[in-house]
């Protein structure tokens, strides 16, 4: 059963810090990766989708990696913003399976002025 | 690009009552819609998977006959909580699967958070 997880679970920054959250999954047999953005009491809005073949994507301020056969992803991002605040899940579709994804629980993230 | 509404955004319900949730796919036809129940610092939970014109898959778990889901067109999905608790307050997620794509692909709601008094 895939698991996966995220580290920080919690995150607090002054504003201008560059950050790194991550994301690790257990089973390496992926067939994407996606990072989400949640606000609070929201749903979920698409950052970024890695395949598996894929070893980054980027967009604007926020890169992301993967690493397949250690089965980790950080998300990179570039000069936080206090509207950079909210929480950043990970979701990981498993290759040759359901087309569900299994979720972390999220980095909460709180860029201060 | 590809929109999901979900309606209502937050509603309020008193233990007993049942609750119906819409789920729209907005600009597209979704074949395929989720629903995901996510508890408050938690991930989000996969509850069933709604194919239209045929009954649900639900989750391991998730009752089936208190959460009743119906996928009547290609752009609807509604899940009712029938006889709500307490213990049903909760915050759900749908998303819908555009038809003709990979089924991974999918758009998100923005949610419905339920409080049951």
């Amino acid at each position: 059963k895939q698991e996966v997880t995220q580290i920080p679970a919690a995150l607090s920054v002054p504003e201008g810090e560059n950050l790194v959250l991550n994301c690790s999954f257990t089973d390496s047999a992926i067939y994407n990766l996606q990072w989400f953005r949640q606000d609070p009491g929201k749903g979920l809005t698409s950052l970024l989708l890695i395949q598996s073949s894929q070893r980054e994507q980027t967009s604007g301020r926020l890169n992301a990696s993967l690493d397949k056969s250690s089965g980790r992803s950080t998300l990179y991002i570039a000069a936080s913003q206090p509207g950079d605040s909210a929480t950043y899940l990970c979701a990981v579709l498993r290759a040759g399976g359901s087309y569900i994804p299994t979720f972390g629980r999220g980095t909460s993230l709180i860029v201060h002025p | 690009g590809a929109v999901v509404s979900q309606h209502p955004s937050w509603v309020i319900c008193k233990s007993g009552t049942s609750v119906k949730i819409e789920c729209r796919s907005l600009d597209f036809q979704a074949t395929t819609m989720f629903w995901y129940r996510q508890f408050p610092k938690q991930s989000l939970m996969l509850m069933a998977t709604s194919n239209e014109g045929s009954k649900a898959t639900y989750e391991q778990g998730v009752e089936k006959d208190k959460f009743l889901i119906n996928h009547a067109s290609l752009t609807l999905s509604t899940l009712t909580v029938t006889s709500a608790h307490p213990e049903d307050s909760s915050f759900y997620i749908c998303s819908a699967a555009p038809s003709g794509l990979a089924k991974n692909i999918q758009y998100f709601g923005a949610g419905t958070r339920l409080s049951v008094l």
